[in-house]
């Protein structure tokens, strides 16, 4: 499968700071990228989908100021946590679109698991 | 928007037997059903897939159905194993213009006995 890797894969920091997480798609180009948020034992929900030159769209109950996302290229896009609170800790994990071998499929990045203290 | 609902949410089984895990979604639109396995603290992995206009497929021990009228989707595996133990995730996606957004189903932890 594709390759899609996520940077950091596991942060720590304190309340107040501002965390940024790194998603690329390293040997195909992602037209679209989604977030998602994992709590433990529960599924993944999608929290923003972003196209690549455009202003990412939200999913409802996500507030768009606190969770930055930037999709400056095709292989990159960036999510980044705004004065993080406790609440925030969470596992966030992109996914990648576009075309390859001529389907479209979606790839996960391995995650990223912020814990904010 | 899309809706996808997954049952059971736990399910335990002795090795060697069968799992069934079913989902159900909404969006009349949607035509690619892909189902994942996630280890702990791990990413998802595509363990297999079926598009709408195909009612079964298999791949040696798992396999997937497709009801489209009923608007159901089941995972099956077969002769199950210790190393199956994991989460599973159905999922309901639009393929089209360029891009797949997946809206996921709440998840099995299998748990399989040796």
């Amino acid at each position: 499968g594709a390759v899609v890797s996520q940077h950091p894969s596991w942060v720590i920091c304190k309340s107040g700071t501002s965390v940024k997480i790194e998603c690329r798609s390293l040997d195909f180009q992602a037209t679209t990228m989604f977030w998602y948020r994992q709590f433990p034992k529960q599924s993944l929900m999608l929290m923003a989908t972003s196209n690549e030159g455009s202003k990412a769209t939200y999913e409802q109950g996500v507030e768009k100021d606190k969770f930055l996302i930037n999709h400056a290229s095709l292989t990159l896009s960036t999510l980044t946590v705004t004065s993080a609170h406790p609440e925030d800790s969470s596992f966030y994990i992109c996914s990648a679109s576009g075309q390859r071998t001529g389907r479209t499929e979606a790839f996960f990045g391995q995650g990223t698991r912020l814990t904010v203290v | 928007g899309e809706n996808v609902e997954q049952h059971p949410s736990t399910l335990s089984v002795q090795e060697g037997d069968s799992a069934v895990i079913k989902c159900t979604y909404s969006d009349s639109a949607s035509n690619y059903f892909p189902w994942y396995k996630q280890e702990l603290g791990k990413r998802p992995q595509l363990i297999i897939d079926i598009r709408s206009n195909v009612g079964e497929k298999k791949d040696q021990r798992i396999a997937v159905t497709l009801n489209k009228t009923a608007k159901h989707f089941s995972l099956h595996i077969t002769e199950t194993q210790p190393e199956d133990s994991a989460v599973y995730f159905c999922a309901a996606s639009v393929i089209g213009g360029g891009y797949q957004k997946v809206t996921f189903g709440i998840g099995t932890k299998l748990q399989v006995i040796p």
